[in-house]
């Protein structure tokens, strides 16, 4: 089964405007960490947020922010004031349980596009 | 001031061939990952090694073989070549402890193509 869900291949989102990326993932451990990353076309993968199971906060890093809902197991990124270099491929993952041979498990991603 | 650097960045090579890209970190982490990316741009986790013990061995055919000379260096060997390793594979390192709040880091990939 698969553990990190991002139902959206391609999204579009007009310049200047907020924009949602879905992300839900799967784990029976109470602790864990959701990660987002950034990949543009240059190929590089960019760190941008983290969300832990036990924050009660949601995350926020500039312009990104996490919408962490527990209950509902999902932790949708929010880009506010879409910029061009956006543009990117971008993949949600987890991180679960104290054990440090714990692996990360990515999204299948979401390809942005901001249209100018 | 690179924080995790792989090896060559293209490599291109033939059928059959022997190749191996390196990895290295200067970021103090104590893991050390290989993930694939195909061309859908999927992440794979191919292995992972914490302080030169390999932690993380998935389903890979035993012509990849990883090497950690020590905790700062991860190299991946590739045994006769074929078509489907053509791809994107990626270096990445991690704080082990705590490591929730710990991402990871990327080196820029390899991309493989295979003649």
């Amino acid at each position: 089964a698969q553990k990190i869900t991002q139902t959206q291949p391609g999204m579009f989102v007009q310049e200047k405007e907020a924009v949602t990326l879905d992300c839900t993932y799967d784990t029976s451990d109470q602790s864990y960490g959701l990660f987002w990353y950034k990949q543009p076309s240059s190929g590089e993968m960019i760190f941008l947020i983290y969300q832990g199971s036990y924050d009660e906060q949601n995350a926020t890093e500039g312009r990104y922010s996490l919408n962490f809902q527990k209950a509902r197991k999902s932790a949708n990124l929010v880009i506010s004031a879409s910029q061009l270099g956006d543009s990117a491929m971008y993949f949600c993952a987890m991180r679960e349980g104290m054990n440090y041979g714990q692996n990360f498990v990515f999204g299948p991603g979401t390809r942005l596009s901001v249209l100018p | 001031d690179t924080a995790v650097s792989q090896t060559p960045k293209y490599l291109v090579t033939q059928m059959g061939n022997d190749k191996s890209i390196k990895c290295e970190q200067n970021l103090g982490h104590d893991t050390m990952y290989w993930y694939k990316q195909d061309s859908k741009k999927f992440l794979k986790i191919m292995f992972s090694y914490n302080n030169k013990e390999l932690i993380i061995n998935e389903t890979v055919p035993n012509r990849f073989s990883p090497k950690s000379p020590d905790k700062a260096h991860l190299n991946l060997h590739i045994n006769s070549l074929e078509l489907g390793d053509s791809a994107v594979y990626f270096c990445a390192s991690s704080d082990s402890f705590p490591p929730q709040g710990k991402p990871q880091h990327f080196g820029d990939g390899t991309r493989l193509s295979i003649l």
